[in-house]
């Protein structure tokens, strides 16, 4: 089974919508933490935002929010007043039980191409 | 701040032939991975370093590949006798060593772009 499914290939959003991508995950693990990345034409993955599968808050970093529904084991981005520089590729990963020093290895999804168009 | 840095961005050889791609890590971070991302997929795990220790290897990474970070700072990645099939984006991450994540989140370089012919 895919341990990280983004359903989405690719989504287009009109400049200042808000945007939700999918990302639902399979782990038997209690402690793990979600990423979302942002990879740019230019290649370079870019950190978002992080959730640990033991906070209570949905975790928040300016335009970026996750909706994190344990119970459902989705992680979902959404991205609040979209821009064109928004218009990139955005991969959720996982990192398993992560009270495991040695455990440090991400497991990413596909990704999603999100378009911003004007 | 300096982020990590990957040298060459890019790479044309003919296969059979060995390639040695770098990584420079954010200074202050002791780990250090390599990832490989193939089109349309997402980063998949090669290795990483804890200072100049390797401690995990994917079954990813077949014997014609090999990692170093031999004082445990930058590191090395060189794929010997390059088969068409190791063609993708190479990348490479960092992160500080720290009990409580995020603060040992994985900070990532721009990639080398192998392309094999």
């Amino acid at each position: 089974a895919q341990k990280i499914t983004q359903t989405q290939p690719g989504m287009f959003v009109q400049e200042k919508e808000a945007v939700t991508l999918d990302c639902t995950y399979d782990t038997s693990d209690q402690s793990y933490g979600l990423f979302w990345y942002k990879q740019p034409s230019s290649g370079e993955m870019i950190f978002l935002i992080y959730q640990g599968s033991y906070d209570e808050q949905n975790a928040t970093e300016g335009r970026y929010s996750l909706n994190f529904q344990k119970a459902r084991k989705s992680a979902n981005l959404v991205i609040s007043a979209s821009q064109l520089g928004d218009s990139a590729m955005y991969f959720c990963a996982m990192r398993e039980d992560i009270s495991n020093f040695g455990n440090e290895k991400l497991t990413f999804g596909t990704g999603t191409r999100l378009t911003i168009i004007p | 701040d300096t982020g990590v840095s990957q040298d060459p961005r890019h790479k044309i050889t003919k296969r059979g032939q060995n390639v040695t791609f770098r990584c420079d890590p954010i200074s202050e971070h002791n780990r250090l991975y390599w990832y490989r991302q193939t089109l349309g997929q997402g980063p998949e795990f090669l290795t990483y370093f804890q200072n100049e220790a390797q401690l995990e290897k994917s079954r990813l990474l077949s014997d014609r590949f090999s990692a170093e970070r031999p004082k445990g700072s930058f590191s090395t990645l060189e794929i010997q006798r390059t088969e068409q099939g190791d063609s993708a984006m190479y990348l490479c991450a960092s992160s500080q060593l720290a009990e409580i994540p995020p603060a040992d989140t994985q900070y990532f370089g721009p990639g080398t772009r192998l392309t094999v012919l």
